[in-house]
Order: structure tokens, then C-alpha cells, then sequence
């Protein structure tokens, strides 16, 4: 199984700012990575696939980076829609794994 | 736009069979371009993906849980299925149904959500 590594595990931050979550493979997935914004009893929502490629009707305030085993999801001008948890999921392999999820909570 | 609709029972004893139903509308399941999947989440925990289905019937499960899942498809009714046996309290999850969108292979459509407790 390719692991995915998410990190931090939580972060704390104000509306306004910017923030970053990582998400490391245990071996290159190239660029087949995805992430994904969970909010509480809802199911998670597409943002990013192929670790850098807008989903339709997105907000271009997320942006996606990386390739190989280093993934990155920025956050620009916090929202207060946006304090939810983070996923990223490989697409490497058909064995589709997850990251263990980064919870964005108010500062 | 295309939805998804999880059904099936909530409380299930343990050993036996969860069953579950996932109803496509605002699209055809038959379409060649896509897979369908099932992913859980137990209670305050990560995702897990559990098994995709292609319409023709090919599937891929996890290999964690292969001795135990069976996934069907039923393009007459555009709905697909879950089916995991021999099923435990470590079952106890939100099973989410959804859309694997075939090239980057990431999952576009989600359903509500379905939560299914083991317990007697």
C-alpha cells in the first residue's frame, strides 16, 4: 500500500490568513494526488486533482503543488466556509489510499 | 447534475451482512469514463476506500477487506451495490458511495453519506 503522511494534524488560524498542509507518499506518485474539504456529517468535496488542477467552480483561493513524494495545499484569505478538514488521496495506485486528514480550525 | 443516494439498513448484528444500495440520477452508470466506489469513515476517523466497480462489472477491492466485500452493478436500474460479510463493531462507519472519474481517477460526486452501526 502507498501510505500518505498529512501534516499537521490540526491547525489553528484567523479568518484572512494563509496556510498550508502537507501530504507526503511513502513512494512517487508522480502527480497523481487529490484533496479534498470535509466539513462536519457532510461528505467530503473535490478541490484539487492531479496535484495542482483546479475542480470546476472552486475557488481560486486553494491552490494545489508537488510531484513525486511532496504534496501541498495552500489556503489564501481565509474564509470562515473554509474551517473543515483536509484530505489528500493518491490515484498512483487503484489500491486509493488517504491522508489521515488536517483539521483547520478558528484562531 | 448528478447525485447519488445511499440506502440500505442502519443497524446490522455482528457476523452478518451489510448491505447497502447507491442510486445514480442525472447520469448513466453506463457511461465509460467512470468507475464507482464505495469509501468509509468510522465515527471521528479517516477515509478508507473499500471497492470500485466499472459498469461492465470489473471490480478492484481493498485488499484489506477482499475476503469479506462484493460490489455488483445493475445498469437497468443505474444503482450499484455493497455487500461485507462477517461484519464486526470495527465495521461501524459512514459508507459513502461515489464517483470515480477515470484518468486522474479522483472522486468527483459523493453521496450524502449513509451510517451503518454493528450491534446487536
Amino acid at each position: 500500500d502507498i501510505q500518505m503522511t498529512q501534516s499537521p494534524s490540526s491547525l489553528s488560524a484567523s479568518p484572512g490568513d494563509s496556510v498550508t498542509i502537507t501530504c507526503r507518499a511513502s513512494q512517487s506518485i508522480t502527480t497523481s494526488l487529490n484533496w479534498y474539504q470535509q466539513k462536519p456529517g457532510k461528505a467530503p468535496k473535490l478541490l484539487i486533482y492531479a496535484a495542482s488542477s483546479l475542480q470546476s467552480g472552486v475557488p481560486s483561493r486553494f491552490s494545489g503543488s508537488g510531484s513525486g513524494t511532496v504534496f501541498i495545499l495552500t489556503i489564501t484569505s481565509l474564509q470562515l466556509e473554509d474551517f473543515a478538514t483536509y484530505y489528500c488521496q493518491q490515484s498512483y495506485s487503484t489500491l486509493y489510499t488517504f491522508g489521515q486528514g488536517t483539521k483547520l480550525e478558528v484562531k | 447534475q448528478l447525485q447519488l443516494q445511499e440506502s440500505g439498513p442502519g443497524l446490522v448484528n455482528p457476523s452478518e451482512t451489510l448491505s447497502l444500495t447507491c442510486t445514480v440520477s442525472g447520469g448513466s452508470i453506463s457511461s465509460s469514463n467512470y468507475y464507482w466506489s464505495w469509501i468509509r469513515q468510522p465515527p471521528e476517523k479517516g477515509l478508507e476506500w473499500v471497492g470500485s466497480i466499472y459498469y461492465s462489472g470489473t471490480t478492484h477491492y481493498n485488499p484489506s477487506l477482499k475476503s469479506r466485500v462484493t460490489m455488483s452493478v445493475d445498469t437497468s436500474k443505474n444503482q450499484f451495490s455493497l455487500k461485507l460479510n462477517s461484519v464486526t463493531a470495527a465495521d461501524t462507519a459512514v459508507y459513502f458511495c461515489a464517483r470515480i472519474t477515470s484518468g486522474w481517477y479522483y472522486f468527483d460526486f459523493w453521496g450524502q453519506g449513509s451510517l451503518v452501526t454493528v450491534s446487536s
